[in-house]
């Protein structure tokens, strides 16, 4: 079976710091990757997504980059972290056009 | 418009029966999907439903779809104080990887 897995589930990083959020599928080939982030608990926010390795779209232009290195691996980074990039970042795989997502359990991230 | 259309909260003793309502955008959506996440956690797929059905059942859950109206509802008999959740709805609207557009998110609060 497919699992997703992300980490770390919780941080903490001053403004201006770097950041690195890994996302890892496990049990699929070739799935769409996304990140997505979630404010205060409500909507959800697409901010990149990837149908394969080095394919990177990006959906709202910010502080925030995205990479595919690997199949099943998916990064979210920054160089310098914002007050407003504090949040609940989300990633996700499915396995195509019309396949539903699947998210992993998060990360609660706050800016300092 | 291109919202898919939520009630923010909802509130119902245990052991009624929830409601939840989503109104969608494109008349030619394929899959509709209703989603749970608990507090702190990602997103869980609870069911869905293909365009071309009216009704959709899994045990506690029932799913009416009116494609007429573009209304999608989510029915939790029986609730439990282990439904307070956010609901999401879904809809997956035309081609490619960016296919799937989410509400605002219903935040259910079950008192016992």
């Amino acid at each position: 079976s497919q699992t997703i897995h992300q980490w770390p589930a919780t941080l903490v990083q001053p403004v201006g710091s770097p950041l690195s959020l890994e996302c890892t599928v496990e049990g699929t080939s070739n799935p769409n990757l996304y990140w997505y982030r979630q404010a205060a608990g409500r909507g959800l926010q697409l901010l990149f997504y990837s149908v394969g390795i080095g394919q990177i779209s990006s959906e709202v232009p910010q502080n925030l980059s995205a990479s595919r290195p690997q199949d099943r691996q998916f990064i979210l980074s920054s160089k310098k972290l914002l007050l407003s990039d504090s949040g609940f970042y989300l990633c996700a795989w499915s396995g195509g056009q019309l396949s539903p997502l699947h998210f992993g359990n998060g990360t609660r991230l706050t800016v300092t | 418009g291109e919202d898919v259309e939520q009630s923010l909260f909802l509130s119902v003793r245990e052991g009624d029966s929830s409601v939840i309502n989503c109104t969608y955008t494109d008349s030619s959506s394929t899959y509709l999907y209703w989603y749970k996440q608990e507090p702190g956690a990602g997103l869980q797929l609870l069911t869905y439903i293909f365009s071309n059905m009216d009704m959709k059942q899994d045990q506690r859950l029932t799913v009416l779809l009116n494609k007429k109206d573009k209304h999608l509802s989510l029915r939790i008999a029986d609730t439990q104080t282990g439904d307070s959740a956010i609901y999401f709805c879904a809809e997956s609207r035309g081609a490619g990887a960016n296919n799937l557009f989410f509400g605002t998110g219903t935040r259910l609060t079950v008192i016992p």
